[in-house]
């Protein structure tokens, strides 16, 4: 059974960079069956897809947040990462990393990692 | 974007009552439709997918029907671990994009 799990910084500075990873578990990311994406929750609020990648590396991101997004592969380490520059409070939420089957129907979530940006 | 909007944002219930709730799209997104459910400090879980297709491993008592730009979810009888969160998603067009939510609380 696949398992992901995020792990980053807690806290980040307003201006700074956001950098998550996603461990992936008993699935291969390279297996190319399935999309690999970022979705974040404000607290109290919806859920906002972020981006995705694919195992060819090619990526989609929402345009909200294009400019600022980059979501990246280490298929040596069965990860990806998100990048989120320019970050300010508005961008403090729970992120989640999360398997997209048939491309963007999200069957497998990690459990979530709060980010605040504070200074 | 496309929008999709959800009815009620809330919804009072007891155990054992039917309830359903309502997605609606701006556009027409065929049955590109998901629903998941998500419990408080919890990841989302998917419950249904292309609009009716139940999840392995999720109770049958959940339904979803519906194509184009109205979808329902309905549960057929309330159990006290389906008081949760629900949000529907679409993945006709990008960017994905869910449902505001629906609060599912016991009366």
């Amino acid at each position: 059974q696949v398992q992901l799990q995020e792990s980053g910084p807690g806290l980040v500075k307003p201006s700074q960079t956001l950098s998550l990873t996603c461990t992936v578990s008993g699935d291969s990311i390279s297996s190319g069956n399935y999309y690999w994406s970022w979705v974040r929750q404000p607290a109290g609020e919806g859920l906002e897809w972020i981006g995705r990648v694919y195992t060819s590396g090619s990526t989609s991101y929402n345009p909200s947040l294009k400019s600022r997004v980059t979501i990246s592969l280490d298929t040596s380490k069965n990860e990806f990462s998100l990048r989120l520059t320019s970050v300010t409070a508005a961008d403090t939420a729970v992120y989640y990393c999360a398997r997209g089957a048939g491309g963007s129907t999200f069957d497998s979530w990690g459990q979530g990692t709060l980010v605040t940006v504070s200074s | 974007d496309i929008q999709l909007t959800q009815s009620p944002s809330f919804l009072s219930a007891s155990e054992g009552d039917r309830v359903t709730i309502t997605c609606r799209a701006s556009q027409g997104i065929s049955t590109y439709l998901v629903w998941y459910q998500q419990k408080p400090g919890k990841a989302p879980k998917l419950l249904i997918y292309a609009a009716s297709t139940l999840q392995s491993g999720v109770p049958s008592r959940f339904s979803g029907s519906g194509s184009g730009t109205e979808f329902t979810l309905t549960i057929s009888s309330l159990q006290p671990e389906d008081f949760a969160t629900y949000y529907c998603q679409q993945l006709s067009s990008y960017p994905i994009t869910f449902g505001q939510g629906t609060r599912l609380e016991i009366k």
